[in-house]
């Protein structure tokens, strides 16, 4: 079953403390992202990768890091420099490596609030 | 854009009723166009693609009209059911594919 997966499915924070969210996929996808969705707003890029062991930032990276160790996996930690992290966070992936050149599926999402 | 939320544009339509749902486009250059579909709580699902060189593509009862003139682009859905109740977004691959950008969502409401 291929496909992209997120976990957990709903997170909570504490001021002041870091959390991972963690993305994988097994559709032999060279690119993934992150995305944040805000009520009202459309997506936004947080983070995303083309190749293994490379990242750049997106529209709104300040507050959040990633690592891309491994092709399969693209884990987003959201930081306490982050000053507004609630919101639901998407991941996904696509074949090619030019950001909008192929589509981009999307993983279920991790919806994290701070309490 | 908007999505997924507050103030999103509602659209209701009855039960095997055909919906149209319509979404705008700045960049010209664009060249590749997508829609999704996301239900609530969930992550969006890929509907349909259309590239820059065709105006019309149609899938399994859902049809994307592409309006370059005007940077229009439009869902149809064929014969609505319950089922396709949920957020639709297109997506737009804005100058030289450097990114999405994900337009207004709209929610579309069926009746049954």
């Amino acid at each position: 079953d291929g496909g992209i997966t997120q976990s957990p499915k709903y997170l909570f924070r504490k001021e002041g403390q870091n959390v991972t969210l963690s993305c994988e996929q097994n559709l032999n996808h060279d690119a993934m992202y992150w995305y944040r969705q805000d009520p009202g707003q459309g997506l936004r890029l947080i983070y995303y990768s083309q190749i293994v062991n490379d990242f750049q930032k997106g529209d709104i990276a300040e507050g959040y890091s990633v690592s891309r160790e491994k092709k399969e996996s693209f884990p987003l930690t959201v930081t306490s420099a982050q000053k507004n992290p609630t919101a639901f966070y998407l991941c996904a992936s696509s074949m090619g490596r030019r950001l909008a050149t192929d589509t981009q599926y999307f993983g279920p999402g991790t919806r994290l609030t701070v309490l | 854009g908007e999505s997924v939320g507050l103030h999103l544009p509602t659209l209701s339509v009855q039960e095997g009723d055909n919906s149209i749902i319509n979404c705008a486009y700045s960049n010209s250059a664009s060249d590749y166009f997508i829609w999704y579909k996301q239900e609530s709580g969930k992550g969006p699902q890929f509907i349909i693609d259309i590239r820059s060189n065709m105006d019309k593509r149609q899938g399994q009862r859902v049809t994307v009209l592409l309006n370059k003139t005007v940077k229009h682009l439009s869902l149809q859905i064929a014969a609505t059911q319950p089922g396709d109740s949920a957020v639709y977004f297109c997506a737009d691959s804005g100058y030289n594919f450097n990114k999405f950008y994900f337009g207004s969502g709209t929610k579309l409401n069926v009746k049954p």
